[in-house]
């Protein structure tokens, strides 16, 4: 089955705490973002990458890195998380041709203490 | 600034009715288009794409694109109660960095 695999689905934690964030899919797709989503402001892209070692800047980076290592994978690394960084975050996942529209993760909810 | 427009709602229809929804665009290098559906707390779920000016009709669901005047559309007809939900339209142009629009509630009642 085609999919777009996140962990955790939940977690709540502390400020400054660093976590991780896994994202993984199974679809050979070239193109895997991060989204946060959050009430009255919408989907708002926080990281992509094109293909493996090629990562750039959404709308809101700040606070976030990512990693491309594999084709796979693009896990979403909070350093020293803040509690404006509680959110409900979604990775996604496209074919690198124009046009092509994402398949979304189920969500992971964080909060920050 | 890229901006995508849709009217927050709710928009109430009664079952079996048709719900129109729409979304405007700000950036007319704009090339794909798509409307998600996304039910509270879950993930946005593919529902269209559309890609030329005109008319796509996929079962239930009609979207409508008209560059020049920078608008599309989703027409759901026969509306059920398992359509209510959040509607996204969600804009690309050559760039990496689509622009979502907030949303549409939509609420199908019985």
């Amino acid at each position: 089955e085609a999919q777009v695999t996140q962990n955790p689905r939940y977690l709540i934690t502390v400020t400054g705490k660093k976590l991780t964030v896994t994202c993984s899919q199974n679809m050979n797709h070239e193109y895997m973002s991060w989204y946060r989503q959050d009430p009255g402001l919408g989907l708002r892209q926080i990281y992509y990458s094109m293909n493996v070692e090629v990562t750039d800047k959404g709308d809101v980076p700040e606070g976030y890195k990512v990693s491309r290592k594999e084709k796979r994978n693009f896990p979403l690394i909070l350093e020293s998380p803040s509690p404006n960084q509680t959110s409900l975050y979604f990775c996604a996942s496209r074919d690198g041709y124009e046009g092509q529209p994402q398949h979304f993760g189920d969500g992971t909810r964080l909060s920050i203490l | 600034q890229k901006e995508v427009e849709q009217n927050s709602g709710p928009l109430s229809v009664p079952e079996g009715a048709i719900a129109s929804l729409n979304c405007t665009y700000s950036d007319r290098g704009s090339q794909s288009f798509f409307w998600y559906r996304q039910y509270s707390g879950k993930s946005p779920e593919l529902i269209m794409s559309i890609y030329s000016n005109g008319d796509k009709e996929d079962g239930r669901f009609t979207a409508q694109l008209n560059k020049a005047s920078q608008y599309v559309s989703l027409l759901i007809r026969d509306s059920q109660p398992s359509d209510s939900a959040t509607y996204l339209c969600a804009v690309w142009e050559r760039s990496y960095i689509p622009t979502f629009g907030r949303g549409t509630s939509l609420i199908v009642h019985p």
